[in-house]
């Protein structure tokens, strides 16, 4: 149980477009869920804390114009990067948090972002 | 306050010794600690967590030490293999909060 699922696993856009990712709670529900980015042989790196039904909360220095975060339902936040630079290349992870359980949070594999 | 510190930066281990890897932390209100391993291009895996209430917690080859006054808490990996090569995390919370994380420590398992 518990398997947080996210889609795509990789992607590759041009400078200037717009990539949006998924972010699935498969076998239970989240009310918070939390993106976090990752640049290589670097610690993960709290993006915001997305609730459900709410708006995302964002940590300083990050961009929310530029990462959208939508938190539509109980099993599925989506992290849109806008207007994609090279420097937004990284690898991009979502957990989840079972709302069930205080403190467990699970993550999901990851997506590689590539902006050419 | 918010930071956990993570030591050391890489490690390398014979095959069948003994891997410790330890972090600090400042916030007293944190009170889950729980170690996260990552292979490459993978998201990270929970591997053991602890509560503040012991000062112990094994399973299996993976041990976790806390020491509260010291605000201190260390992952020791018995009879470590080539397999659990890998980087590890160790992070903190209070209850519900975004986790945060230490810098991560690269091990290395030689056989």
């Amino acid at each position: 149980g518990a398997v947080v699922s996210q889609h795509p696993s990789w992607v590759i856009c041009k400078s200037g477009t717009s990539v949006k990712i998924e972010c699935r709670s498969l076998d239970f529900q989240a009310t918070t869920m939390f993106w976090y980015r990752q640049f290589p042989k670097q610690s993960l790196m709290l993006m915001a804390t997305s609730n459900e039904g709410s708006k995302a909360t964002y940590e300083q220095g990050v961009e929310k114009d530029k990462f959208l975060i939508n938190h539509a339902s109980l099993t599925l936040s989506t992290l849109t990067v806008t207007s994609a630079h090279p420097e937004d290349s990284s690898f991009y992870i979502c957990s989840a948090r079972d709302y069930r359980v205080s403190y467990e949070q699970y993550f999901g594999p990851g997506t590689r972002l590539t902006v050419t | 306050q918010q930071q956990v510190k993570q030591s050391p930066q890489s490690l390398i281990v014979q095959k069948g010794g003994i891997s410790i890897i330890n972090c600090a932390y400042e916030n007293t209100a944190f009170d889950y600690f729980p170690w996260y391993q990552q292979f490459p291009g993978k998201g990270p895996a929970l591997l053991i967590a602890i509560r503040p209430d012991v000062s112990e917690k094994k399973e299996g080859r993976f041990t976790i030490s806390f020491n509260k006054s010291a605000k201190q808490f260390s992952l020791h990996i018995m009879d470590s293999q080539p397999g659990d090569s890998a980087t590890y995390f160790c992070a903190a919370n209070q209850a519900g909060t975004a986790l945060i994380f230490g810098k991560g420590t690269t091990l290395s398992v030689s056989s």
